[in-house]
């Protein structure tokens, strides 16, 4: 199983800065499998990043993720009021799937 | 695309069990796989397991190996996860959500449901 260590737990910053979170795996991720995540108070999860560095549809340009083997990116590159939330990294390709423990970007 | 809707909040005492339903509409029903997820309060995200509807082949996390259960019924396109034996610390929301690939990314979740395990 992949453990995913995530840095900063928080992250404080102001529109239009930029945000860089961190996502550490226990082992080399393989097949570039290793997802971005957004969350929000009482919403579901919502995909931004898989493939590392593939956005999801609709997704953003100001999200870039980056890395490879066992250090991952992501990237705010000038923060809006809507991108204040949690984000999570994921490892998937083969179970059991793994979540950081997440990033809390706040205002 | 496909919408997954979820069925209501659960109210249970321990050691009871419960069962979560994600109904699909939308795209075919079996071209997804099917994901499990909580999330307690305040906590991050946990993968609990998968369904391929296809065949109902399940594959869940060691964790939970013996408590939990993943159906469907393909007549109307909703996938079930009923977990049993339950506790306080299965006070959660449970998210399904849906992969094109097995072990895929899910793109699409439904709007979780809120088991609260209490006596």
């Amino acid at each position: 199983e992949i453990v995913l260590t995530q840095s900063p737990g928080t992250l404080s910053l102001s529109p239009g800065e930029r945000a860089t979170l961190s996502c550490r795996a226990s082992q080399s991720v393989t097949y570039n499998h290793l997802a971005w995540y957004q969350q929000k108070p009482g919403q579901a999860p919502r995909l931004l990043i898989n493939g590392v560095s593939n956005r999801a549809a609709g997704v953003p340009d100001r999200f870039g993720g980056s890395g490879s083997g066992t250090d991952f990116t992501l990237t705010i590159s000038r923060l809006e009021p809507d991108d204040f939330a949690m984000y999570y990294c994921q490892s998937y390709g083969s179970s059991p799937l793994t979540f950081g423990g997440g990033t809390k970007v706040e205002i | 695309q496909v919408l997954l809707l979820q069925s209501g909040a659960e109210v249970k005492e321990p050691g009871a069990s419960v069962k979560v339903s994600c109904k699909t509409s939308g795209d075919s029903f079996t071209n997804f796989y099917f994901h499990w997820v909580r999330q307690a309060p305040g906590q991050g995200l946990e993968w609990m397991g998968i369904i391929n509807p296809s065949g109902g082949g399940t594959s869940y996390t060691q964790k939970f190996q013996g408590r939990v259960t993943m159906t469907r019924d393909t007549s109307t396109s909703t996938v079930y996860m009923q977990l049993n034996g339950l506790r306080s610390e299965d006070t959660a929301v449970y998210f399904c959500g849906s992969s094109h690939t097995i072990f895929g990314v899910s793109p699409y979740w439904g709007q979780g449901t809120l088991v609260t395990v209490s006596s």
